[in-house]
């Protein structure tokens, strides 16, 4: 499968846990973006990497969320101290882009990791 | 920061009619609007995108159209198939320096036989 893969796609934790989770984009798409997705909504973006750097962070992203793509290759989220409002659908979108700046690409979505906290 | 409303929310056509759904964006500088379909438990799949230098792209049975001077756009589809029957989001973008897609709340079309 060349699409974008997650991990784990399931994940259920007790509150005041930390959580990671894993995105590995499509092959040499140079752009990564996290979003969370709660029930009957749309996606709410998180934060966006450009390579290894971390370029646009939302104010939805607390202090308890860090992301890194240490390599420009697959990323990782962790969600400190977890609370009951955490509890989504983390979904982890790639596009590619040759150039800094530019249009916006097409973002490909993953399945998303299921973070339920209890 | 940019504010995407979508209409309706859900929608129930029989097979065969068109399907319209409506969004409304309040950032000007936004210039880039995909459609997104997410099927029960499936990850977002896009449909069809459209650049704000054009008025409306077509592909197949499914067409989007966008006014920029009123900030909308529109997803149709024609001859709609029950296997067209998921959740649509629509997303706006400003590209340059912000390539969040800031989604509307969706749209649960349902097509019976």
């Amino acid at each position: 499968d060349t699409g974008v893969s997650q991990d784990p796609r399931h994940k259920i934790t007790k509150r005041g846990q930390n959580v990671t989770f894993r995105c590995d984009p499509i092959s040499e798409h140079n752009r990564l973006y996290w979003y969370r997705q709660t029930l009957g909504q749309g996606p709410e973006f998180l934060t966006y990497f450009q390579n290894e750097a971390q370029l646009e962070k939302s104010r939805l992203l607390s202090d308890r969320f860090s992301a890194e793509r240490p390599k420009g290759s697959f990323s990782t989220l962790e969600i400190q101290r977890t609370e009951q409002g955490d509890s989504a659908m983390y979904l982890c979108a790639s596009s590619f882009n040759p150039k800094t700046g530019g249009r916006t690409d097409t973002q490909y979505f993953g399945p998303g990791t299921r973070l339920t906290v209890l | 920061g940019e504010n995407v409303e979508q209409h309706p929310s859900t929608l129930s056509v029989q097979e065969g009619d068109s399907a319209v759904i409506k969004c409304t964006y309040s950032d000007s500088a936004s210039n880039y609007f995909p459609w997104y379909k997410q099927e029960l438990g499936k990850r977002p799949q896009l449909i069809i995108d459209i650049r704000s230098n054009v008025g409306e792209k077509k592909d197949q049975r499914i067409a989007v159209t966008l006014n920029k001077t009123a900030k909308h756009f529109s997803l149709h589809i024609t001859e709609t198939q029950p296997e067209d029957s998921a959740v649509y989001f629509c997303a706006a973008s400003r590209g340059n320096s912000g390539y969040a897609l800031n989604f509307g709340k969706g749209t649960s079309l349902l097509v019976t036989p």
